[in-house]
């Protein structure tokens, strides 16, 4: 069965220094792979999405996010904070395959200090 | 502009009641998803539609129930079977399968129940 683990319910940065929020996948198959971002009291937005084209997936917001299957990790990055990153992140996978139904990490929340 | 409108953004209502939350989306998309989130986890699939007319459960649909009576409306309504209803609800459509999978988020509606 596919599952996504977020390893860090809680990240704190600050602001101008880099963002890692981690991820890590259990999939039988080549998975696709997506990060959402909640602001607070609102809906889900896609951040990027890996559907087994290219590893380094770019997206939007100066995000990015490497896919590896050695290490069976999609962790998302960014090289400033700024502070309106500030949200709830949530790293997702396809159930299975041939599926539009998602399974959902119990998210990461980003804190970026002035 | 096209997306995805629920209403209202806060409800509350007393034990007992059932309640009826609004999803409609402009987007012309066949498929439409119902989620609830709870604070630290992620999002739960209650119910799901692929078409108009037909709609299956997800994993926690015990105490609700929807309807598919048209293509752009996917309301949800919260029995009084429903143990814990206070929640964040979220809305989501999704369009053909050549977007990869990509759901597409309504605001949230955060029901208390009191």
């Amino acid at each position: 069965a596919q599952s996504v683990t977020q390893l860090d319910s809680h990240v704190s940065v600050s602001e101008g220094t880099p963002v890692l929020l981690r991820c890590n996948y259990s999939s039988s198959y080549s998975p696709s792979l997506f990060w959402y971002v909640q602001h607070p009291n609102k809906g889900l937005q896609l951040l990027l999405k890996y559907t087994s084209a290219a590893t380094l997936v770019k997206g939007i917001n100066g995000f990015e996010a490497e896919f590896k299957k050695s290490e069976t990790s999609f962790h998302l990055t960014k090289p400033s904070a700024h502070m309106s990153d500030a949200a709830e992140y949530f790293c997702v996978v396809i159930r299975s395959y041939n599926t539009d139904k998602l399974i959902f990490g119990t998210g990461t929340r980003l804190q970026v200090f002035p | 502009d096209g997306g995805i409108t629920q209403s209202p953004k806060y409800l509350f209502r007393k034990e007992g009641q059932n309640v009826t939350l609004s999803c409609e989306q402009n987007l012309n998309h066949d498929a439409m998803y119902w989620y609830r989130q709870d604070p630290g986890q992620g999002l739960r699939l209650i119910y799901y539609s692929q078409i108009v007319n037909d709609f299956q459960k997800g994993d926690i649909a015990e105490g609700y129930s929807v309807s598919r009576e048209k293509k752009e409306s996917f309301p949800l309504t919260v029995t009084s079977a429903q143990k814990n209803p206070t929640a964040f609800y979220l809305c989501a459509s999704m369009g053909a399968p050549e977007n990869n999978n990509e759901q597409f988020f309504g605001p949230g509606t955060r029901l208390t129940v009191l």
